[in-house]
């Protein structure tokens, strides 16, 4: 299947600390989605993207759609304690597959 | 409160034992889909519903079946769980599978252990 690599890993970041993450894939995707998963639960739907080139924004979380359709950016502004989790990318083109990233952990420390 | 629940949430099994984790979603959607998460690897797709009675395989669907009968309800079904299954399960729904309603919604996720 299709792998889509989130870097880094994971992050430890002091509180009011902006974050910047990023996911590649070898395929393009028409559409790309920004997950974040709180211990013990499920994840939850961020950011979804359309359009290559296209930035959104949703509170302090901002997404990007990469030109080449092959990669995405999630940044995160002024982090606050609540921040933490994973975060995980995810691709699709038909709307029935979805491919996920890796993910990327994010501790913040107060 | 609209939801996706998943039953059980911790199951513990033997080799070959057949089992069915059950999910059921209260917001009358079409699209219903199943995850497996790994440390490392992240959400891989199993099988995906686009509406009673179409399902289809995803990115890992060897070992497992599913079947969707009525729209609220997906059940996964391990006719022989082996070692490597054991793994995090969230099933998830959305509106559609068409234009851009892609939003899913995802259960609590089921903790299954192969032994």
């Amino acid at each position: 299947g299709q792998q889509l690599n989130q870097s880094p890993q994971s992050m430890f970041i002091q509180e009011g600390e902006d974050v910047s993450m990023n996911c590649t894939s070898s395929s393009i995707f028409n559409t790309w989605l920004w997950y974040k998963q709180d211990p013990g639960e499920g994840p939850v739907l961020l950011i979804a993207l359309y359009k290559a080139g296209e930035l959104t924004s949703n509170g302090r979380l901002t997404a990007q759609f990469g030109i080449t359709r092959k990669d995405s950016f999630l940044n995160i502004s002024a982090s606050i304690p609540s921040d933490v989790g994973i975060y995980f990318c995810a691709g699709t083109n038909t709307g029935n597959q979805f491919y996920f990233g890796t993910g990327t952990s994010l501790t913040v420390i107060p | 409160e609209a939801q996706v629940t998943q039953n059980p949430r911790y199951l513990i099994t033997v080799t070959g034992k057949k089992l069915t984790v059950t999910c059921s979603q209260n917001m009358n959607h079409e699209y219903m889909s199943w995850y497996r998460q790994d440390p490392g690897l992240g959400l891989r797709q199993i099988y995906y519903s686009m509406n009673v009675e179409v399902t289809d395989k995803g990115d890992v669907p060897e070992g497992y079946k599913v079947s969707r009968k009525e729209k609220r309800n997906f059940p996964l079904i391990l006719e022989s769980p082996s070692p490597n299954q054991t793994s995090l399960y969230f099933c998830a729904s959305s509106l559609s599978s068409g234009g851009t309603a892609y939003e899913q919604y995802f259960g609590p996720g089921t903790r299954l252990t192969v032994t």
